[in-house]
């Protein structure tokens, strides 16, 4: 069955620390995938995701993350943590076929950071 | 654009009444979905419709009914609310997925207690 792992269920960080939140998948070929941040009391916003290419991809607020073929991860890295990056992360995979592209979703990282 | 709206943002019921969740995108997506957000289990689809006029039930439909009025609207709709279905409840939108891979935007959420 297809499935997302987030390892992690909380992780915290002090302000100015790298970040890696990891992501793997199960999924019979390689799918679209997500990465979306959900700061407390609020909707989920896109932070990147990667359907083809260059395996390293940019997001905003100074994410990027790596796609490994051979591991099925995705894992998400930020260089320096700010306090404002406190927030829940969800890795999601999409089939990249087809006309059913719903969701599927890790449960969840619950990211803080130590001032 | 607003995105995607939803209303109302906080709402409290007795077991037993129901109520309808709004929703709305104005980026003229084909599909809608509604999800619950509980702790620790991540989101569940409910109901999703993929263009104006289907819908199809998710992993939790039970207890819920979707009505999707036009492309831009979709109701979510608790016939006889139950404790169990004190939520957080988001709906979100992606365009068609030739597009955009499965994208999905979010609107802030709905936060519904039952007593």
């Amino acid at each position: 069955a297809q499935s997302v792992t987030q390892p992690d269920i909380h992780i915290t960080v002090s302000e100015g620390a790298s970040l890696e939140l990891r992501c793997n998948y199960s999924y019979g070929a390689t799918p679209y995938l997500f990465w979306y941040v959900q700061s407390p009391g609020q909707g989920l916003q896109l932070l990147l995701k990667y359907f083809s290419g260059d395996t390293l991809v940019q997001g905003i607020k100074g994410f990027e993350a790596e796609f490994k073929r051979s591991q099925s991860s995705f894992n998400l890295r930020k260089p320096s943590v700010h306090w404002s990056d406190a927030a829940e992360y969800f890795c999601a995979v999409a089939p990249n076929a087809g006309n059913n592209r719903k969701l599927i979703w890790g449960l969840g990282t619950s990211l803080a950071v130590n001032p | 654009n607003a995105g995607v709206t939803q209303t109302p943002k906080f709402q409290v019921l007795k077991t037993g009444q129901s109520m309808t969740l709004q929703c709305a995108q104005d980026m003229n997506h084909n599909s809608m979905y509604w999800y619950r957000q509980d702790p620790g289990m991540g989101l569940r689809l409910i109901y999703y419709s993929a263009s104006e006029g289907t819908t199809d039930k998710g992993e939790v439909p039970n207890g819920y009914n979707v009505s999707r009025l036009n492309k831009r609207e979709f109701s979510l709709r608790l016939e006889s609310a139950a404790p169990s279905q004190t939520s957080v409840y988001f709906c979100a939108s992606s365009p068609p997925p030739e597009a955009y891979g499965g994208t999905q935007y979010f609107g802030p959420g709905t936060r519904l207690t039952v007593l």
